[in-house]
Formats: structure tokens, C-alpha cells, sequence
């Protein structure tokens, strides 16, 4: 089955730095997501990547799919107190370069704290 | 206000004890979906279902049934709980041409005692 590992499992940054989460998984990727979450609240669909090579943005956040569609990364610009959360990635481990039928596997999260 | 609602917010019960945990959806979305959150384990999808009637298992179906009469509702039944099923639960919903790309409910935080 397809395992999604994330990195780091936590960061602590100070308003104003920029950082960097990674998801990494063990087979190739045909639909990665990422969602944020809140502690102990619901999750927040953020961006979806399927194409290798692809970049998305939505405000300060940068979503990025490696060529080899095996990795993605994460990047905050800027971060601030509202980024701090956990954010996950997500993939359907039965998309074999078809549609996704929702069966949705998640990393292990990356809980971000930022310091004002 | 599209969301996603799920009862109760908050449960306390005993071993053995059946129990429903409601979900339901304003947004007329063919798919849903449970999760539970566990620490160290992450997010694990228990079932889902694409449309009305249908309904397949997730990574952790032991021990939870679901049932989808109807579009809006997707109700999460335990009909023996134990202990390892002290968890957060949450119901997501979606259109079904974008079912990773789900909204979520607010969780249920379940103790089995």
C-alpha cells in the first residue's frame, strides 16, 4: 500500500521566516493533496498537484510535485501566527493514473508552530 | 451556510454500548467519507461512499459500520465500541468528479471506556 511520509513532524519558526515541509511517498503520486488542520478541528483542503513538475500558490503558500511525482513540497513565504496548524498531505493509493474513487491515504501531519 | 455537521461533538460511553455518530451534508455532494485521528497514527480513512448505496472500506473498517440511505447523511455506527476506538472522528463530504478535494466537519470525540 502507498505510505506518505512526512518531514519534519514539527517545526517551530518566528513570524516572518520562511519554511519548508516535505511529503514523500513510496510509490509514484497521481494526485497529491494538501490539506491544513487546526488542532482538533476539521481539515482545510489547500491544493491538489497531479502533474510532475507542478507548482501551485495560494497566497504565501507554494505547493510543489517533483518530476518523478514521488515528492512534494510545501513551502510558507513570510509565515505567520495564522499558518501555525498541521498540515497534511494526502493521496488516493488506488489512483493508478486514472480517477481517484476517494480511498484517501494521509501522512503523519507536520505540526507547524510560529512565533510572533 | 454550506458545511458539514456531525453529533455528537463530544461522547463519553461505556464498552459494549452501540453507538451513532451523525453526518450530514448541505452541499448535495455524492461522496463521503469517515476518518479517525489518533495520535501517532495520523488520519485514517474508516469508510467511505461515492453515491447513495454505495459505500466501501477505508484502511480501518474493523468494528464500525456506515450506512448511505440518502445524499445528505452518512451515519458512522458502532455497534459494540471498545477502547481502541476512543478516537477524533471526522466526516468529509465532496462533488464526486473532486473527492479528494473534501470538506470536513468539525470531528466527534469519542471515549469508550
Amino acid at each position: 500500500s502507498q505510505e506518505l511520509e512526512q518531514s519534519p513532524q514539527s517545526l517551530i519558526v518566528q513570524e516572518g521566516k520562511n519554511l519548508t515541509i516535505n511529503c514523500t511517498s513510496s510509490k509514484t503520486l497521481y494526485g497529491l493533496y494538501w490539506y491544513k488542520q487546526k488542532y482538533g478541528e476539521g481539515l482545510i483542503f489547500l491544493m491538489m498537484l497531479q502533474k510532475g513538475g507542478e507548482e501551485k500558490s495560494h497566497e504565501k503558500i507554494t505547493a510543489k510535485l517533483d518530476e518523478k511525482k514521488q515528492q512534494s513540497s510545501l513551502h510558507i513565504t513570510a509565515s505567520q501566527p495564522s499558518h501555525a496548524g498541521i498540515y497534511l498531505c494526502g493521496a488516493d493509493p488506488t489512483n493508478a493514473g486514472g480517477t481517484s474513487y476517494g480511498k484517501l491515504t494521509f501522512g503523519q501531519g507536520t505540526i507547524l508552530t510560529v512565533h510572533p | 451556510e454550506a458545511q458539514v455537521t456531525q453529533n455528537p461533538r463530544y461522547l463519553i460511553t461505556v464498552t459494549g454500548k452501540k453507538l451513532t455518530v451523525t453526518c450530514s451534508q448541505n452541499m448535495n455532494h455524492e461522496y463521503m467519507s469517515w476518518y479517525r485521528q489518533d495520535p501517532g497514527l495520523g488520519l485514517r480513512q474508516i469508510y467511505y461512499s461515492m453515491n447513495v448505496e454505495v459505500t466501501d472500506k477505508g484502511d480501518v473498517p474493523e468494528g464500525y459500520k456506515v450506512s448511505r440511505k440518502e445524499k445528505r447523511n452518512f451515519p458512522l455506527i458502532l455497534e459494540s465500541p471498545s477502547p481502541n476506538q476512543t478516537s477524533l472522528y471526522f466526516c468529509a463530504s465532496s462533488f464526486q468528479g473532486a473527492v479528494n478535494e473534501q470538506f470536513f466537519g468539525p470531528g466527534t470525540r469519542l471515549t469508550v471506556l
